[in-house]
């Protein structure tokens, strides 16, 4: 059964600051991986999608990198703001198109002025 | 924004009475989800749907059902909610025109007291 997991769970940083929000799945045999972010009472917003013959994607400050074999893909977040605060959850699906997302449980970004 | 709406926004009910929650699109996609987010569980799939009449359960199924009469809306149906399906609920679409993006809808927060 895939798993997914985001450590942390929270982060607390400083505005500026470049940071790295880590996810990581059980089953390398995904179909794509997704990237989204979740104000407190909001919905869903998706950040970025990588498929899974892809290595990295760019979304202005945000740069996602996925490597199957090992089961990992990273959100790197450039020059961190205020705005920027919200939970970053992660999804997968699985070998075919039509399937669901699993998704990780979050991390908690705060990012203080 | 992918065209996604849901209804009601909020609901409160009593235990042992039927809910219905909407999820109605715009854009003629396909697939359809019904997700519920749970602090702890994070976002777990209940049903989903590939065509009209075409569904299928997912991974928390038990006390829902789903009906897909018409391409636009997909229909949850709790037939005598529990304190336990207190949740909020999510719907999604899956984008092929966007390799398969999932996109979510504003969510309903329902609570069975």
């Amino acid at each position: 059964k895939q798993e997914v997991t985001q450590i942390p769970a929270a982060l607390s940083v400083p505005e500026g600051e470049n940071l790295v929000l880590n996810c990581s799945f059980t089953d390398s045999a995904i179909y794509n991986l997704q990237w989204f972010r979740q104000d407190p009472g909001k919905g869903l917003t998706s950040l970025l999608l990588i498929q899974s013959s892809q290595r990295e994607q760019t979304s202005g400050r945000l740069n996602a990198s996925l490597d199957k074999s090992s089961g990992r893909s990273t959100l790197y977040i450039a020059a961190s703001q205020p705005g920027d605060s919200a939970t970053y959850l992660c999804a997968v699906t699985h070998n075919q198109a039509g399937t669901a997302l699993i998704f990780g449980k979050g991390t908690t970004l705060s990012v203080s002025s | 924004d992918a065209g996604i709406t849901q209804s009601p926004r909020h609901k409160v009910t009593e235990t042992g009475t039927p809910v219905t929650l909407r999820c109605h699109q715009t854009e003629n996609h396909r697939y359809m989800y019904w997700y519920r987010q749970d602090p702890g569980h994070g976002l777990r799939l209940i049903h989903y749907s590939y065509g009209v009449k075409d569904t299928d359960k997912g991974e928390v199924s038990d006390g829902y059902s789903v009906s897909r009469s018409k391409t636009e809306d997909f229909l949850l149906t709790l037939e005598s909610a529990t304190s336990s399906q207190t949740s909020v609920y999510f719907c999604a679409i899956k984008d092929r025109n966007r390799t398969y993006e999932q996109y979510f809808g504003p969510g309903t927060r329902l609570t069975v007291t």
